[in-house]
């Protein structure tokens, strides 16, 4: 079975600052998709970021972009030019390519912005 | 345009009671699911239907009871709960369930059992 560890409880940022959360994960699958949702106060599930595993190239969206690291089994998110709107828990995710339905979540980061 | 709405917003409901949560999405989607999250915890899996089958119940009690009218909705009955089952109910939609499509998910649910 497939763990994804956040080892992050709680993280602030300075407004417009950088900020880097960490994600690793156990599988011994070789294909797969990981994900970042961002889950605000309002609590609604979104869609930060999604990256193919079978992809060298690291995804990027905006001002939000991972570092996934294959071998090391490790999908960190950086924000960049960090604002209020990104307070927020944020989970990595993992999905198996094929015939898993289910999104194995960690545990999340609470990111705190200071103004 | 990505949308899963979820009615109502709140919910309170005895535990004798019966109630639904319902769950629409309009993007086509052929896979649907329902998870639980409690209170600083991510997000569990409770059911998933696919092509309005359903193909996954993780062990979910008998009294949460789930239906896939069509493919662009979804229901959960809920009879007879406990106060334990207070949560928010997310639901969920994706073009397939295979091949690792994402999963986009409503605003959710919030269900106090009193």
């Amino acid at each position: 079975a497939q763990t994804v560890t956040q080892s992050q409880p709680e993280m602030s940022v300075q407004e417009a600052e950088t900020v880097t959360l960490s994600c690793t994960y156990d599988t011994s699958e070789s294909d797969y998709y990981l994900f970042w949702y961002k889950q605000p106060p309002s609590r609604q599930m979104i869609l930060v970021i999604r990256q193919e595993a079978y992809k060298q190239q690291n995804a990027t969206e905006n001002r939000f972009s991972v570092n996934f690291q294959k071998a090391a089994k490790s999908f960190s998110l950086k924000i960049s030019d960090s604002q209020l709107g990104d307070a927020a828990m944020y989970f990595c995710a993992y999905r198996s390519l094929f015939g898993n339905e289910k999104l194995t979540f960690g545990t999340g980061t609470r990111l705190t912005i200071i103004p | 345009d990505t949308e899963v709405t979820q009615t109502p917003k709140h919910l309170v409901m005895g535990m004798t009671n019966k109630k639904s949560l319902k769950c629409e999405q309009h993007m086509g989607h052929r896979a649907m699911y329902w998870y639980k999250q409690k209170a600083k915890k991510p997000p569990e899996l409770m059911f998933v239907y696919s092509y309005e089958k359903l193909s996954i119940n993780e062990s979910v009690p008998s009294r949460f009871s789930p239906e896939c009218p069509n493919s662009s909705l979804l229901n959960l009955h809920l009879h007879a709960l406990q106060p334990e089952d207070s949560a928010l109910y997310l639901c969920a939609s994706s073009q397939e369930v295979q091949e690792g499509n994402t999963i986009y998910f409503g605003e959710g649910s919030w269900l106090t059992v009193v």
